[in-house]
């Protein structure tokens, strides 16, 4: 099966700066790779989404690039915020059978003020 | 509020108990998804159900658990005999016809 990695797991930032985490993944079938925030106790919300026709897609200060060939996708965020902080999860799913996603470890982002 | 709903938020039971946990998707969408999360983990996947069609288990789960739904719209997912190590949260999700995933609220279980 799918075998996503993600690193680091923890990422303390100035306010104003940028941030990056990375994800590796195994399986060349997977073609849909979103990233979702989650705060303490809170679900997690999709921030945003890549698909496998598009090398890079950008939201305001979060864009997430891909790369198929080496099997990793990498989100940035600029100009970062005390509310940029939570954990952040990559994800890959494939469009066969059952899309579930398969979740790297997280990302715990500190945002200091 | 049309977001994807879980009940109860918490659930606290003594080892060897059954519980069970409800999952309302949103309105229309016909995908249907079940999640662990440990602490410090990622979610991972338990099943996954289309309509009213349960099409997929992973090996996570073990025949202590079972899910329904039964009309295609609402979930349950029921432990049976609950051990410590079933403590976790249980988050569902949902999607229409496509790959995009919403996520409830979850349900943190735990298991004395």
């Amino acid at each position: 099966g799918e075998n996503v990695e993600q690193h680091p797991s923890t990422l303390s930032v100035q306010e104003g700066d940028s941030a990056v985490i990375k994800c590796t993944y195994s399986d060349s079938a997977s073609n849909y790779f979103p990233w979702y925030k989650q705060e303490l106790g809170k679900r997690p919300q999709l921030i945003i989404d890549i698909r496998s026709n598009v090398g890079e897609k950008k939201d305001q200060r979060i864009a997430v690039t891909l790369n198929k060939t080496a099997k990793h996708f990498s989100l940035h965020i600029t100009e970062t915020q005390p509310e940029d902080s939570a954990v952040y999860f990559c994800a890959a799913s494939s469009q066969t059978g059952a899309n579930n996603l398969f979740f790297g470890t997280g990302t715990r982002l500190t945002v200091i003020p | 509020d049309t977001g994807v709903s879980q009940d109860p938020r918490h659930k606290i039971t003594k080892r060897g108990q059954n519980v069970t946990f409800r999952c309302d998707p949103i309105s229309e969408h016909n995908r249907l998804y079940w999640y662990r999360q440990t602490l410090g983990q990622g979610p991972e996947f338990l099943t996954y159900f289309q309509n009213e069609a349960q099409l997929e288990k992973s090996r996570l789960l073990s025949d202590r658990f079972s899910a329904e739904r039964p009309k295609g719209s609402f979930s349950t997912l029921e432990i049976q005999r609950t051990e410590q190590g079933d403590s976790a949260m249980y988050l569902c999700a949902s999607s229409p016809f496509t790959d995009t995933q919403y996520f409830g609220p979850g349900t943190r279980l735990t298991v004395l």
